[in-house]
């Protein structure tokens, strides 16, 4: 079983749509929880994070994290064109720093 | 004002061959990370450095060295280049304290191997 899931896609979803992206992990002691976006021919670019359970909201974009099931997600609202990219879940394990991915949720937002 | 660069931003070269690539960052950061993104999108770290001292060492084939001569510079040498090793090669960076979560990566560095 890998460390973090997360389905490819790809996702298209019309401008103004709802998103949600959402990945599960297997080990209970994760604690960070993280969005990074990537755009084509990109690096990624951390979007968000999340210590713990619960909610993180930035403008369109909230985080969410429920440890009892081991489940993280993405929600975007109003999505726009712009928002068209890979989206990675990530997340941080051990003492060294050590960032364990999803294998990336494809989403492309049509006008 | 590039964080993180890295150099060729594309790298085509025949199997067998020796290559490195090279990265620096001018964050500040005391660590720095090789990871592989394979043609899936899958990107997983392959080693990190701290203060130029190696701290993370993944399943990676003794044929790759990362190399730190500063805090500042983490190259990676590829010896002898399989068909296999075609991927994009990033290099990232990030505090080594506080927002450590939070990594700073570059263009990345497109290897195709024929």
């Amino acid at each position: 079983q890998k460390e973090v899931e997360q389905d490819p896609g790809p996702l298209s979803v019309p401008e103004g749509a709802i998103v949600s992206l959402n990945c599960t992990y297997s080990n209970s002691a994760f604690q960070y929880f993280m969005w990074y976006r990537q755009y084509s021919r990109k690096g990624p670019e951390l979007l968000m994070y999340t210590y713990s359970s619960g909610n993180k909201e930035d403008g369109r974009f909230t985080a969410q994290v429920d440890k009892s099931s081991k489940y993280i997600s993405l929600f975007i609202r109003d999505s726009q064109p712009s928002d068209s990219a890979t989206y990675l879940c990530a997340i941080l394990s051990g003492g060294y720093n050590k960032l364990i991915f999803g294998a990336g949720t494809r989403l492309a937002v049509h006008p | 004002d590039t964080a993180v660069s890295q150099t060729p931003k594309y790298l085509v070269t025949q199997m067998g061959n020796d290559k490195s690539i090279k990265c620096e960052q001018n964050l500040g950061h005391d660590t720095m990370y090789w990871y592989k993104q394979d043609s899936k999108k899958f990107l997983k770290i392959m080693f990190s450095y701290n203060n130029k001292e190696l701290i993370i060492n993944e399943t990676v084939p003794n044929r790759f060295s990362p190399k730190s001569p500063d805090k500042a510079h983490l190259n990676l040498h590829i010896n002898s280049l399989e068909l296999g090793d075609s991927a994009v090669y990033f290099c990232a960076s990030s505090q080594d304290r506080g927002q450590k979560y939070e990594q700073y990566f570059g263009p990345g560095t497109r290897l195709t191997v024929t």
